[in-house]
C-alpha cells in the first residue's frame, strides 16, 4: 500500500497569514500517461464529514475559496491557503487515489494563532 | 442538494454483525460510484470499499474483505454495508461518500462500537 505522510502535524498560523501542509507519498502518484498526480485534499471540522477541496492535485473543487491551493508532483505536494481565515481552522488530509487501496494521510491540525 | 444520510450503527459484539444504510438524495444515485471510509478514533481515515454506478464491480481494503459487503439498490437510491465477524479494532465512524476515489459528498457518518 502507498504510504502518505503529511507534515507537520500540528501548526497555528495567524489570521492573515500563508499556511503550508505538506504530504509525501511513499511511491510515484504521477501517472505518466496522463500526465496527472493522483491526489485529493479534504478538510474536517469537529464533528463534521471531510469535505473534498482539491483533486488531480492542484484542481480547486467548486465553490472552495481561490486563498485555497494545490501544487506538487510525483512524490511531494503542498496545500497552501494564503491568507488564513477564522474558519480555515481544521484537520486537513491528503489522499491518493493512484492505487488500490486509497491511502490518507495522518492528518494535520491547523489551528489559528 | 445532495444529502446522504446513515444509519444503522451501534454498540454490537466482537463476533458480531451490524448493517449500516446510507440514504441518497437530491441526486441522480444510479449514475454515481459510492464508497465507504472508516475513521477510527484518533487514527487517520480509512477507506473501506467502493462499489460501482449497477453494482457490477466492488473494490475492499484487505483488511475486511471476506468480512464486509457493500451493496447498493438504486431503486430506493441507498448504499449498504454489511460487516460481519467484528472485531475491536473495527470500531470508528463509518462515513458513506458519493464518488469512486475522488469523494466530493460525505455522509454525517455512522458510530460502530465494536466491545465486550
Amino acid at each position: 500500500d502507498i504510504v502518505m505522510t503529511q507534515s507537520p502535524d500540528s501548526l497555528a498560523v495567524s489570521l492573515g497569514e500563508r499556511a503550508t501542509i505538506n504530504c509525501k507519498s511513499s511511491q510515484n502518484i504521477l501517472y505518466g500517461s496522463n500526465n496527472r498526480n493522483y491526489l485529493v485534499w479534504y478538510q474536517q471540522k469537529p464533528g463534521q464529514p471531510p469535505k473534498l477541496l482539491i483533486y488531480w492535485a492542484s484542481t480547486r473543487e467548486s465553490g472552495v475559496p481561490d486563498r485555497f491551493s494545490g501544487s506538487g508532483s510525483g512524490t511531494d505536494f503542498t496545500l497552501t491557503i494564503s491568507s488564513l481565515q477564522a474558519e480555515d481552522a481544521a484537520v486537513y488530509y491528503c489522499q491518493q487515489y493512484y492505487s488500490i487501496p486509497a491511502t490518507f494521510g495522518q492528518g494535520t491540525k491547523l489551528e489559528i494563532k | 442538494e445532495v444529502h446522504l444520510v446513515g444509519s444503522g450503527g451501534g454498540l454490537v459484539q466482537p463476533g458480531g454483525s451490524l448493517s449500516l444504510s446510507c440514504a441518497a438524495s437530491g441526486f441522480n444515485f444510479s449514475t454515481f460510484w459510492m464508497s465507504w471510509v472508516r475513521q477510527a478514533p484518533g487514527k487517520r481515515l480509512e477507506w473501506l470499499a467502493n462499489i460501482k454506478e449497477d453494482g457490477s464491480e466492488v473494490r475492499y481494503v484487505d483488511s475486511v474483505k471476506g468480512r464486509f459487503t457493500i451493496s447498493r439498490d438504486n431503486a430506493k437510491n441507498t448504499l449498504f454495508l454489511q460487516m460481519n465477524s467484528l472485531r475491536v479494532d473495527d470500531t470508528g465512524v463509518f462515513y458513506c461518500a458519493r464518488g469512486r476515489w475522488i469523494l466530493d459528498f460525505w455522509g454525517q457518518g455512522s458510530l460502530v462500537t465494536v466491545s465486550s
